[in-house]
């Protein structure tokens, strides 16, 4: 079936670095991907939609500057977490809709930010 | 505003019990539904959806739901739970096909022996 890849599935980085995920839609083509964030033992809260070919559209009370999304083809969409903070620590997990039958999610990344 | 809500944060039951897990949901139309399960550390799988038609879906890993548009609900159920069933499962809405799913808190479920 499907599969949505992200990469990477876990990294740490240090306090006011940058840090990008990717995520892939490996055999479809998706035009549009969301990007969910997960704390520890709690639901996934969706943060943003990609557009492929244009901006993103972001849920009240994310920040846009401080999550860039990037949608550069059919099958990538990036998401940059900036000047990262402790705070941002979280799995982060994006889904790709296969038309309207059926929306495939990735593994996940989880950020550590020390 | 669209919400889901789980009530049961946590639930044991034993290997071979059954089980049914609880889905409330808000929304002014008839919405589109989803259970997805996850593993830990791991992305999330579609177990079954309800779009329209028979109210009783049958997904995969012999899992069931029933939506129940008097009650608004869709509760998961299960006839005898194996030990690799235990995971954290949700319960999802959207308003048309998978845009914007909606979660709800989800509820993690441990199998005894």
């Amino acid at each position: 079936g499907a599969v949505v890849s992200q990469h990477p599935s876990w990294v740490i980085c240090k306090s006011g670095t940058s840090v990008k995920i990717e995520c892939r839609s490996l055999d479809f083509q998706a035009t549009t991907m969301f990007w969910y964030r997960q704390f520890p033992k709690q639901s996934l809260m969706l943060m943003a939609t990609s557009n492929e070919g244009s901006k993103a559209t972001y849920e009240q009370g994310v920040e846009k500057d401080k999550f860039l999304i990037n949608h550069a083809s059919l099958t990538l969409s990036t998401l940059t977490v900036t000047s990262a903070h402790p705070e941002d620590s979280s799995f982060y997990i994006c889904s790709a809709p296969q038309g309207n039958t059926e929306a495939f999610f990735g593994q996940g990344t989880r950020l550590t930010v020390v | 505003a669209q919400s889901v809500t789980q009530p049961d944060i946590h639930i044991t039951v034993s290997e071979g019990a059954s089980l049914e897990l609880r889905c409330n949901y808000s929304y002014g139309a008839t919405p589109y539904l989803f259970w997805y399960v996850q593993s830990p550390g791991q992305g999330l799988q579609l177990l079954l959806k309800y779009f329209s038609g028979d109210t009783l879906v049958q997904g995969i890993k012999g899992f069931e739901a029933e939506f129940k548009r008097s009650q608004s609900s869709f509760n998961l159920r299960k006839p005898s739970v194996h030990w690799s069933d235990a995971a954290e499962y949700f319960c999802a809405v959207a308003r048309s096909g998978y845009n914007k799913l909606i979660f709800g808190a989800g509820t993690r479920l441990a199998v005894h022996p």
